[in-house]
């Protein structure tokens, strides 16, 4: 069974340009998350999906971040305009949802850096 | 508000020796108790979670943890560390709420160093 995908791997940018991030879910997996992890930090819930509408999206910074599950499967998370606080690894995870919603599995992770 | 505290932000054991992890929470209810591993450039991987029933839980890799409701603790231990078990820990606290969805708070990591 194939993971959870991620891509790019790293991304630097400079501050106020934009950056985007894919995520590719396990096969059949209702639940998808965006979490961000600050270095010495951990994971923090940035957005969450049941199938293509947002459950959760309460830490989600509006004003400068976007994210769309438009078919259920996919999902892309937008920065625009990047902070330097924004550098981190975003990681994105999915379940099967509902009782099950624990068992997470995680991608690899984008790391981004912002200068 | 659901939180999570892992007091020791890194802790370096020799291998063969035993290991325990410390972790912290608040929650109102009987909290869902997770601990997650990940490893350098890897996403995390769930070792063990706690949902009721038996304190004490086994997980993968040799790992187990138990859960103290009177001290707030659900401490990760193993008998014996072997090298490939440096990595990074989170211990993480879950609530299902509408019956049909959960999110996860996660504590802000252990780093676990092994002395050859």
């Amino acid at each position: 069974e194939a993971g959870v995908a991620q891509s790019p791997r790293y991304k630097i940018i400079e501050k106020r340009q934009s950056v985007a991030f894919w995520c590719n879910p396990i096969s059949g997996h209702a639940t998808l998350y965006w979490y961000q992890q600050i270095l010495g930090q951990g994971p923090k819930l940035l957005i969450q999906f049941q199938n293509n509408g947002v459950v959760d999206d309460s830490q989600l910074p509006k004003d400068r971040f976007s994210a769309e599950r438009l078919k259920g499967v996919d999902s892309t998370l937008k920065i625009q305009p990047a902070k330097l606080e924004d550098s981190a690894v975003y990681l994105c995870a999915s379940s099967l949802g509902g009782e099950r919603f624990h068992e997470q599995y995680f991608g690899p992770g984008t790391r981004l850096t912002v200068t | 508000a659901q939180s999570v505290t892992q007091p020791d932000i890194h802790i370096t054991v020799s291998e063969g020796a035993s290991l325990e992890l410390r972790c912290n929470y608040s929650y109102g209810a009987t909290p869902y108790l997770f601990w997650y591993v990940q490893s350098p450039g890897q996403g995390l991987q769930l070792l063990l979670k706690y949902f009721s029933g038996d304190t004490l839980v086994q997980g993968i890799k040799g790992f187990e943890a138990e859960f103290k409701r009177s001290q707030s603790s659900f401490n990760l231990r193993k008998p014996s560390v072997h090298w490939s078990d440096a990595a990074e820990y989170f211990c993480a606290v879950g609530a299902l709420y509408g019956g049909s969805q959960g999110n996860l708070i996660f504590g802000k990591g252990t780093k676990l160093s092994v002395k050859p």
